[in-house]
């Protein structure tokens, strides 16, 4: 089975420009979620995708989007890019939400650089 | 705010050596806790724990949780370099996979 794919694994971009990543779930999860890591904060939570809706989003602004399609792919925005945006993005596929723990699979993530 | 907090943030090690990484939470709606192992990039699974005093073991590495002094530790035994990475604890908070993670714990086991 393969596992979660990201695009691109790298991405050097200037401020004020726009950025779209994609992630390609474990073939039969349709849960996404999406992740910033950066080594300040850690991995901090983005949002969350199940059936093509938003089901949870974390504190970030709103220059951050996403989106998921109905063969669960799933892709994020970022809008205006600021310095403090260079991270590594990684996107996590489970089978599906709930209140009990599902695990998630994560993929190789996309560094982002912004200049 | 859910809050989980990791220590040491580094280690060094000798191969051989067993070693001890910390994980504390306060969290509402406590569920379950989660470790994972990062070498290059994606994040790896290790354990998952929902019950207090009850240990989960894979080879040298183990793990328990305490709901009453809400923390968890890893044990890593006779550690090899192969152990070198950070390793992240982390909280479903609000839906299931809304993971709340600790800031890692960097480990080295050097020869």
């Amino acid at each position: 089975k393969a596992g979660v794919t990201q695009t691109p694994r790298y991405l050097i971009k200037t401020r004020g420009q726009q950025v779209t990543l994609s992630c390609s779930p474990i073939s039969g999860h349709r849960s996404v979620s999406w992740y910033q890591q950066t080594p300040g904060q850690g991995l901090q939570f983005l949002f969350e995708y199940f059936s093509e809706t938003q089901r949870n989003k974390g504190n970030f602004p709103g220059r951050f989007s996403g989106r998921q399609f109905s063969n669960s792919r799933s892709e994020m925005n970022v809008s205006t890019l600021e310095l403090g945006d260079s991270a590594l993005y990684l996107c996590a596929s489970s089978t599906r939400p709930g209140l009990s723990y599902n695990e998630q699979f994560f993929g190789p993530g996309t560094r982002l650089t912004v200049l | 705010e859910d809050k989980v907090v990791q220590s040491p943030l580094s280690l060094v090690v000798h191969e051989g050596d067993t070693v001890t990484l910390n994980c504390s939470y306060e969290v509402t709606n406590f569920r379950s806790l989660l470790w994972y192992k990062q070498e290059k990039k994606a994040p790896t699974f290790l354990f998952m724990l929902t019950s207090s005093g009850i240990e989960k073991k894979s080879g040298r590495l183990s793990s328990i949780l305490d709901k009453k002094e809400l923390f968890s530790i890893l044990n890593i035994t006779a550690t090899q370099t192969g152990d070198s990475a950070v390793y992240l604890c982390a909280v479903p908070t609000g839906t299931a996979s809304k993971l709340t993670f600790g800031t890692g714990t960097r480990l080295q086991v050097t020869l």
